[in-house]
């Protein structure tokens, strides 16, 4: 069983803060993701990353930067958080190559006032 | 414009009919298609992938993909009140990385 593990459930941070959200996998993929998602705008991609120290920006990296020092961990930091950010933040993994499923952690709700 | 349309609902349909989900896609070089399950709250998980054209059975659900047409859809039979939830279309595209997600489609299963 694929495990992919995000640090918390849920989150309550104050405007200006900087926050850290990080996921773990135990199967060795190479691809890691980060999305956010909003009601009635579903998943959206923040970044990704397909190795170590390589990251990739999704479609809405704005405000946001990862880090991957290591094969089985990806973080996703908020700089200084804002009330737009608020929201689920997803963090999925797959192998590279055709049969790629995506699994996802638990997800993280995040809330910035 | 979208990569990913779906009917976002809610579809609501009694227990033991067919429930029908439908997803269409803009890139023809789309090579891998999944339906993922989530319920409120929770993360998705996945429920069916497709690869080739045709038809994929698994149990009471069954995943349909014509290439030519670009849409794929999932149908669900003898629908139970748990199968309640919202169904997600993902296409990935020809570099095997990035997943294009749907808004989803909300299933209401009425006992």
């Amino acid at each position: 069983d694929v495990k992919v593990t995000q640090s918390s459930r849920y989150l309550v941070k104050r405007t200006g803060e900087k926050v850290f959200l990080e996921c773990v996998q135990d199967m060795d993929h190479e691809n890691m993701f980060w999305y956010r998602q909003d009601p009635g705008l579903g998943l959206r991609l923040i970044y990704f990353s397909y190795d170590v120290k390589m990251k990739e920006k999704g479609d809405i990296p704005e405000g946001y930067s990862v880090s991957r020092e290591k094969k089985e961990r990806f973080s996703l930091i908020l700089e200084s958080a804002s009330t737009n950010q608020t929201s689920m933040y997803l963090c999925a993994t797959n192998e590279q190559g055709r049969k790629n499923i995506q699994y996802f952690g638990a997800g993280t709700r995040l809330s910035v006032l | 414009q979208k990569e990913v349309e779906q009917n976002s609902g809610p579809l609501s349909v009694p227990e033991g009919a067919i429930a029908s989900l439908n997803c269409t896609y803009s890139d023809r070089g789309s090579q891998s298609f999944f339906w993922y399950r989530q319920y409120s709250g929770k993360s998705p998980e996945l429920i069916m992938f497709i690869y080739s054209n045709g038809d994929k059975e698994d149990g009471r659900f069954t995943a349909q993909l014509n290439k030519a047409s670009q849409y794929v859809s999932l149908l669900i039979r003898d629908s139970q009140p748990s199968d309640s939830a919202t169904y997600l279309c993902a296409v990935v595209g020809d570099n095997f990385n990035k997943f294009y997600f749907g808004s989803g489609t909300k299933l209401n299963v009425k006992p």
